[in-house]
């Protein structure tokens, strides 16, 4: 019974496609998250959704653009991939959005390779 | 704004020896603070968090941490590690005043037999 879930696990591209990152959640949580970890191993948010509305949109390319079509699920769709794309991908849930007390339960990440 | 700094980014440790990964924080408001530890090639998972109330905060597998709020810290320890301790470790921080969370930039724990 995978709490949080993400498909693909391994993403191996060309330069210019686009490409879509799946997640979904059992835990009955308001909120999701998009993270990437480069390879340094740096955590970084990307996007927070609560209840289907972005409530988190930090500084990232706008050829990232998340969906989310209900609040169990939250994919990230890339545009135009570059190479400074490669990264692991964590997708994260919580019970309300994180300003407060909540956990954080994390996917098992996508390695995106851009080629 | 808030921030997390974690000093050491890669900390050896013999097996069954004490290890202390430090973290430090900066906020002008009452903080929330998390650890969490990524084992190779796996998401993340909550070890230990304060809210409030003790400071001093026990979570799974032996880690322990303690709140400083005079030294903004918030280290985590555990007396005797084991082989299986090898991981990442996080520090993060939130508040009530916003939707934000911070991660530290990690600190890699190899534990050695």
């Amino acid at each position: 019974d995978t709490a949080v879930s993400q498909t693909p696990k391994y993403l191996v591209t060309q330069m210019g496609n686009d490409k879509s990152i799946k997640c979904e959640q059992n835990l009955g949580h308001d909120t999701m998250y998009w993270y990437k970890q480069d390879s340094k191993k740096f955590l970084k948010i990307m996007f927070s959704y609560n209840n289907k509305e972005l409530i988190i949109n930090e500084t990232v390319p706008n050829r990232f653009s998340p969906k989310s079509p209900d609040k169990a699920h939250l994919n990230l769709h890339i545009n135009s991939l570059e190479l400074g794309d490669s990264a692991v991908y964590f997708c994260a849930s919580s019970r309300r959005a994180s300003g407060y007390q909540e956990t954080q339960y994390f996917g098992p990440g996508t390695r995106l390779l851009v080629l | 704004a808030q921030s997390v700094t974690q000093l050491d980014s890669q900390v050896p440790v013999f097996e069954e020896a004490p290890v202390e990964l430090r973290c430090n924080y900066s906020s002008s408001v009452s903080v929330y603070l998390f650890w969490y530890v990524q084992y190779p090639n796996q998401g993340l998972q909550l070890l230990l968090k304060y809210l409030s109330g003790s400071t001093l905060v026990k979570g799974i597998n032996g880690f322990e941490a303690e709140f400083n709020k005079s030294q903004t810290s918030f280290h985590l320890r555990k007396p005797s590690v084991h082989i299986s301790d090898t991981a990442e470790y996080f520090c993060a921080v939130s508040t009530n005043t916003g939707n934000q969370f911070y991660f530290g930039t990690g600190t890699s724990l190899t534990v050695i037999p």
